[in-house]
């Protein structure tokens, strides 16, 4: 079956504009992840859905930042304001109901800010 | 706040080499702990994992140990082969409280096989 897709694959923006970033996990999967990942970094934690609860966003950065997921499938994450340190790749992954599920990651979105 | 300390961040072997990379958590309530493999411009993919309840996993070339008295879990990849090179991942997970969720990474290794 088809994995974890993300779009766009890149996405270059000008500072102060607002980006949206689209995850669409792999059907059946109840969980979603974000993350970010920094040139040569390790993967820093975002959000976290998991199915109609209220989504853990304690790994959010800033009030800039935002994530929905409709309808328990799609997910976007909106960057508002963009700044040049929100720069990064941002993944996105799904498991089958909870973090200790195995995670599928997407092929993730290159933003840059100029 | 709980970390995951990952070691080296650079490893290079030649061909047929044992690579071992090492990872540090420090949550206690850590209970389980995947190790991903990302090739460039690719998203990580899972390699093997291991839960607490278990001191060793292994499967074909890739093996995992945990320690949960040390708090460290370790990557073990015999005969390498070049498409083993990439940078890996190692990860602590725990189901924290009032339904929150900790699922932390270490920093990375680049792993490179020399031909």
């Amino acid at each position: 079956g088809a994995g974890v897709s993300q779009s766009p694959s890149n996405k270059v923006t000008e500072k102060g504009k607002d980006v949206e970033l689209r995850c669409d996990p792999i059907s059946g999967h109840t969980a979603l992840y974000w993350y970010r990942q920094s040139l040569g970094q390790g993967l820093e934690f975002l959000i976290y859905f998991q199915g109609n609860s209220a989504p853990d966003k304690s790994g959010l950065p800033s009030d800039r930042f935002s994530a929905e997921r409709t309808g328990g499938s799609v997910s976007t994450l909106t960057i508002q304001r963009t700044q040049q340190e929100d720069s990064a790749v941002y993944l996105c992954a799904s498991s089958l109901r909870r973090p200790a599920d195995t995670q599928y990651f997407g092929p993730g979105t290159r933003l840059t800010v100029l | 706040g709980e970390n995951v300390e990952q070691h080296p961040s650079t490893l290079s072997v030649q061909e047929g080499d044992s690579a071992v990379i090492k990872c540090t958590y420090s949550d206690s309530a850590s209970n389980y702990f995947p190790w991903y493999k990302q090739e460039l411009g690719k998203g990580p993919q899972l390699i093997i994992d291991i839960r607490s309840n278990v001191g060793e996993k292994k499967d074909q070339r890739i093996a995992v140990t945990l320690n949960k008295t040390a708090k460290h879990f370790s990557l073990h990849i015999t005969e390498t082969q070049p498409e083993d090179s990439a940078v890996y991942f190692c990860a602590a997970s725990s189901s924290g409280t009032s339904g929150t969720y900790k699922y932390i990474f270490g920093t990375g290794t680049r792993l490179k096989v020399l031909a």
